[in-house]
């Protein structure tokens, strides 16, 4: 089992729909990041969470909305999707201190979000 | 800007045999981490291995090596005795350390089929 959960696995929406993603994390990990994947493609950072606190923002529409309740917590707000926001969308963790740069993210398994 | 390039779109391999996937990278910045990354039909990314720009040796993880020629900035990698177990979609990525290592960008993959 992965040490970062997503919820739920899999999501089917409407453009007029609300929807969260939700990912939690249990390693104690400082900094935590949204992913989106489109199928055959590389992850495209969208959004990371240094501390609780937004640090970077790759310029996503702002019909996604993040959120950081705790250390343990992110969310991804939907509000509005259009069918091209159809992906895989990744979480993922890691140590937010700078001595630990050499280990690796922790992802979870993701979201498969379609719109319809 | 940094640049991770990935040529190879899929590879074959017999099981039992290794294999080498190539990633050359270009960056400004002296002070950078190379990462790969296993991300298997399930959809999950699986850290494999480590590479830092001032590391004087190459990374080893058990049947996993990185092959490190920072002059030609290439950090291949090498799966030993390949199992079926081991066909997926490999990323090599790199995370900027300058900037707090927040930001990881990946090249575009290269898919493994192991042959029995």
């Amino acid at each position: 089992d992965t040490e970062v959960t997503q919820t739920p696995k899999h999501l089917v929406m409407g453009m007029t729909n609300k929807k969260s993603l939700k990912c939690e994390q249990h390693m104690g990990h400082r900094a935590m990041y949204w992913y989106k994947q489109k199928a055959k493609k590389p992850p495209e950072l969208m959004f990371v969470y240094s501390y609780e606190k937004l640090s970077i923002n790759e310029s996503v529409p702002s019909r996604f909305s993040p959120e950081c309740p705790n250390s343990s917590l992110l969310n991804l707000h939907l509000h509005a999707l259009q069918p091209e926001d159809s992906a895989l969308y990744l979480c993922a963790s890691s140590q937010g201190d700078t001595g630990f740069k050499r280990h690796g993210y922790t992802f979870g398994s993701g979201t498969r979000l379609t719109v319809v | 800007a940094q640049k991770i390039t990935q040529t190879q779109p899929g590879m074959f391999v017999q099981e039992k045999e290794a294999v080498t996937l190539d990633c050359t990278y270009d960056t400004s910045d002296p002070s950078y981490g190379l990462f790969w990354y296993k991300q298997p039909s399930s959809g999950e990314m699986i850290f494999l291995i480590y590479q830092g720009s001032y590391d004087q040796q190459n990374a080893t993880e058990g049947r996993y090596s990185l092959n490190f020629q920072k002059a030609r900035k290439s950090a291949n990698l090498v799966i030993s005795a390949s199992q079926l177990g081991d066909s997926a979609m490999y990323f090599c990525a790199m995370r900027d350390l300058n900037t707090g290592g927040f930001k990881t960008i990946f090249g575009a993959g290269t898919r493994l089929f192991v042959k029995a």
